[in-house]
């Protein structure tokens, strides 16, 4: 299985600034995934990471407010952009190789907005 | 109505009972089921995965899935305190559709 570290692992940030959250996977994986889980909610994805090219963004989810990176097989970025209290949320990061159905997580990154 | 149902709870059982989740899910397609452990504070363990109908048995923790009645189930023997957690299921129909994942069933287990 993989093992994923994300980070970091909680934050409180104020209204209208934006987080960045990091994901590292310890080996190379095909695909990569952003989930959201509300409290008291399942997970959303929010988006798959794509490497070398633009994420693919779920319906509700847009480029602008999440932007992602992956420049490589093991790693991504999300960044949470001009950020609200509704923003406040778990945010997943998750892999799992192309054609294999079991999805690995990471810890999670817990965000407060005040 | 949502593509997969699940029980939210909360479930309370003593130590040592039999526990029993559910889910059920409405999208035939769906061949590959997965049951998720998440503490409080941590991101989702795969517990379980099931390719199609059948069961599948760890240690304490047997996977059932009826794709007949569209229902899988997991069931968690000698339940202990440990065991306490949210336990999600998740399915897909496969070749790289994403995930579909339940609400969440939240248990604790009494000592």
């Amino acid at each position: 299985s993989a093992v994923i570290s994300q980070k970091p692992s909680r934050d409180i940030c104020q209204r209208g600034t934006s987080l960045t959250i990091q994901c590292q996977v310890d080996s190379q994986v095909t695909m990569m995934f952003w989930y959201r889980q509300q409290p008291g909610q399942s997970l959303t994805l929010i988006a798959t990471a794509n490497q070398g090219s633009e994420a693919t963004y779920e319906s509700g989810f847009v480029i602008d407010k999440f932007p992602i990176s992956r420049p490589n097989l093991t790693f991504s970025t999300l960044t949470v952009s001009n950020m609200s209290p509704e923003d406040s949320s778990i945010y997943l990061c998750s892999a799992r190789e192309a054609l294999r159905e079991k999805l690995f997580f990471g810890s999670g990154t817990q965000l407060s907005v005040l | 109505q949502k593509e997969v149902e699940q029980d939210p709870g909360p479930l309370s059982v003593p130590e040592g009972a039999i526990v029993s989740l559910n889910c059920t899910y409405s999208n035939s397609a769906f061949q590959y089921f997965m049951w998720y452990r998440q503490y409080s504070r941590k991101g989702p363990e795969l517990l379980m995965y099931t390719y199609s109908s059948g069961n599948k048995e760890d240690g304490r923790f047997t996977a059932q899935v009826d794709k007949s009645s569209k229902y899988i189930s997991l069931f968690i023997r000698d339940s202990q305190p440990s065991d306490s957690a949210t336990y999600l299921c998740a399915m897909s129909a496969g070749g790289n559709e994403k995930l579909t994942f339940g609400t969440g069933t939240r248990l604790t287990i009494i000592p």
